[in-house]
């Protein structure tokens, strides 16, 4: 059974930053390009970011391109968000999802955690 | 960016009625090469992660109930279901997938009459 489990959310300050995790399980990891998405509070779904299989490609919205990073450990089947100078526009709900894509620009998601909350507030 | 419109932004069906859910596209997701529209369809229980429904259009994902159907292409997309049950009453999203970034509806949410 695929499971994604997202940890590492918590509240911060504006400014500050804040590393989330995802612990995957169930499939193959290494061969999967893997998103993260996120939804604030009461709000629609908005993708983050993107990291192929190897890590020799990452991809991000334009809302969070130049403060955050993805990463990988294909060893440790775990995919990360190092989030910096975050606003309080980025306080959402944190969805680790699979790409059912081919290694490419990202697809759409078929598989999907159950969220970490990360509030930013002073 | 592609945007992606969804209505209506709320409906109230009776149980075992038909809902139908439009997701209208800026441009066009359709690719000639393969034939094929990037566009998905999922659905958010309360307290839930998002859940997928259909892709390329119309191709029903593992498991889900064949009471979804998902039709439409180029810019125009509709999600039906045949039969609405207890258990449908969720957040509904189309997503395009034609173009980085891959961009969500605003989403639909369904009720029950």
């Amino acid at each position: 059974e695929v499971q994604l489990v997202e940890s590492g959310g918590g509240l911060v300050k504006p400014g500050d930053s804040l590393r989330i995790s995802c612990a995957a399980s169930g499939f193959t990891f290494s061969k999967y390009s893997m998103n993260w998405v996120r939804q604030a509070p009461g709000k629609g779904l908005e993708w983050v970011s993107s990291i192929h299989t190897s890590s020799s490609f990452m991809y991000y919205s334009d809302s969070v391109r130049g403060r955050f990073t993805i990463s990988r450990d294909n060893a440790k089947n775990s995919l990360y968000l190092q989030m910096n100078s975050l606003r309080a526009e980025d306080t959402a709900v944190y969805y680790c999802a699979r790409d059912g894509g081919f290694n490419g620009d990202p697809y759409y998601f078929d598989y999907w955690g159950q969220g970490t909350l990360v509030t930013v507030s002073s | 960016d592609i945007v992606m419109t969804q209505s209506p932004d709320s409906l109230a069906v009776s149980l075992g009625e038909r809902a139908t859910i439009n997701c209208r596209s800026s441009q066009s997701v359709f690719y000639s090469s393969n034939n094929k529209n990037y566009l998905a369809w999922y659905h958010q229980k309360p307290g839930q992660p998002p859940k997928l429904l259909i892709y390329w259009a119309s191709t029903r994902e593992s498991g889900v109930p064949d009471r979804f159907s998902g039709s439409g292409s180029g810019t125009d997309f509709t999600l039906t279901i045949s039969s609405l049950q207890a258990e449908d009453v969720a957040v509904y999203y189309c997503q395009q997938y034609y173009s980085s970034p891959p961009v969500f509806g605003g989403g639909t949410k369904v009720e029950i009459k």
